[in-house]
Order: structure tokens, then sequence, then C-alpha cells
């Protein structure tokens, strides 16, 4: 499975947009971006994925480099319930699995 | 709440022992994932069921088995218990098999062996 490279950790304010990034210089051409995010005491919970366009949803944008090498997770207002662990995972579009291999992932702290 | 369910959340049990975990899928998945995080591995994949069938294989140890039965639900049983084994042990759903089903994950088990 390709590899992705996230920070450790970012911090953000309250009510200010956060942008969290995630390289995968080595994704091919089939790979899906999908981000998910835990929240603490709680089980991973499904953000965003994207191929090659970007992509908004309730929750979030997916921002996606025109090479598909890097993408960023948009959220456009931080509130303290988006305190969580983000975790981008790629998964193999020709294989038809779905298993989702998580990395370290970027732990978000939101500053009151 | 995810509509994933899973039971027990907390099992306490011995080395040796041997234990079953219960999750039942959203209503209408038929898919079913299991996950094990612990501080050391973090959040790794175990295997995948998709309406009764194995669909996928992770770091699954031999010890340790699953199986999704007629009705969806799904039962992960962890036999020959380590203290390694101690961990969070999640179930997801999805509708279908492929990559573009987004897992809904339930709250998870947490096992501890002592």
């Amino acid at each position: 499975d390709a590899k992705t490279t996230q920070p450790n950790s970012m911090e953000s304010n309250e009510e200010e947009p956060v942008h969290l990034p995630c390289n995968h210089s080595t994704i091919s051409g089939t790979d899906y971006i999908h981000w998910y995010r835990q929240l603490p005491s709680q089980g991973p919970e499904y953000v965003i994925h994207g191929l090659t366009s970007n992509v908004n949803n309730r929750m979030a944008s997916l921002a996606i480099a025109e090479d598909r090498k890097s993408s960023t997770l948009i959220l456009h207002r931080a509130t303290l319930r988006d305190a969580a662990v983000y975790y981008c995972i790629l998964i193999d579009g020709q294989t038809g699995a779905n298993n989702l291999f998580f990395g370290t992932g970027t732990r978000l702290t939101v500053i009151p | 709440d995810s509509g994933v369910t899973q039971t027990p959340k907390h099992l306490i049990t011995a080395t040796g022992q041997r234990v079953t975990l219960r999750c039942s899928p959203r209503s209408g998945d038929l898919s079913v994932y299991w996950y094990q995080q612990s501080l050391d591995q973090g959040l790794q994949f175990l295997i995948q069921y998709y309406n009764g069938e194995e669909r996928a294989k992770g770091n699954i140890l031999e010890r340790f088995s699953a199986q999704q039965f007629p009705d969806l639900h799904s039962e992960l049983n962890l036999s020959s218990l380590e203290l390694g084994d101690s961990a969070l042990y999640f179930c997801a759903s999805s509708v279908g098999a492929g990559n573009y089903n987004e897992q809904f994950f339930g709250p998870g088990t947490r096992l501890t062996v002592l």
C-alpha cells in the first residue's frame, strides 16, 4: 500500500480555518484519498474522500494537488469538537477491497 | 451514534483464556471489518467479511478468528490470550465492499488481559 506522511500534531484557534496536510508521493493512479478522524474515546469517523478533484461536504473540504502527490483536509471553522486525530489513508481502487491502513495521523488541538 | 453496536464494552480476562466479541452492523450494511487499536501498534486492520464471506485479511493472528452470520452480525474470537492482546477492538460496517464505501465504526470493545 502506498504510504502517507502527516505531521504528528497541529494546533488551531477555535473558529479559525485549519489546513491538515498529507503527503503521498508514491500514490498510484487508482488510489483514493480518504480522511478519517478519531475523537477521544471513540471509534474512527469518516470525514471525506476523493480521487482527483477537490471535494466538499458538510464536515470539510479536500483539496488534492494536481499531481496527486499531496492533499489537504480543510476544516473551515474549527470547533472544540474537532479536536481529534486525523488520518489520511490511501485505498487502492483496483483491488476492490476497502481495508483501511491507518498511520499515526495528525493530532489536532483546538485552542479556545 | 454510527448505528454499529459492539458488545461487550469492556472485557477483563486472564492469559490463556478465550473470548468472543460481537458486532452488529448498521441496518443494510453487508460488509463488516474488524480493527485492533493498541498503544504500540496503532489502529490495525484485522479482517473483512462481505455478506457472510471472508473478503480480505490483514494482520490477524492465527489465534484469532472471525465469522459473519446470515443475519450479518459478526463475531471475533480471540483464543490463548496473551498480555499483548490487550487493546481496543473496533468493528466497522459499510454498505458494500469496495473502496468507495465509507466505513462506520462502532464504539469498540476494550479488552484487558491480566
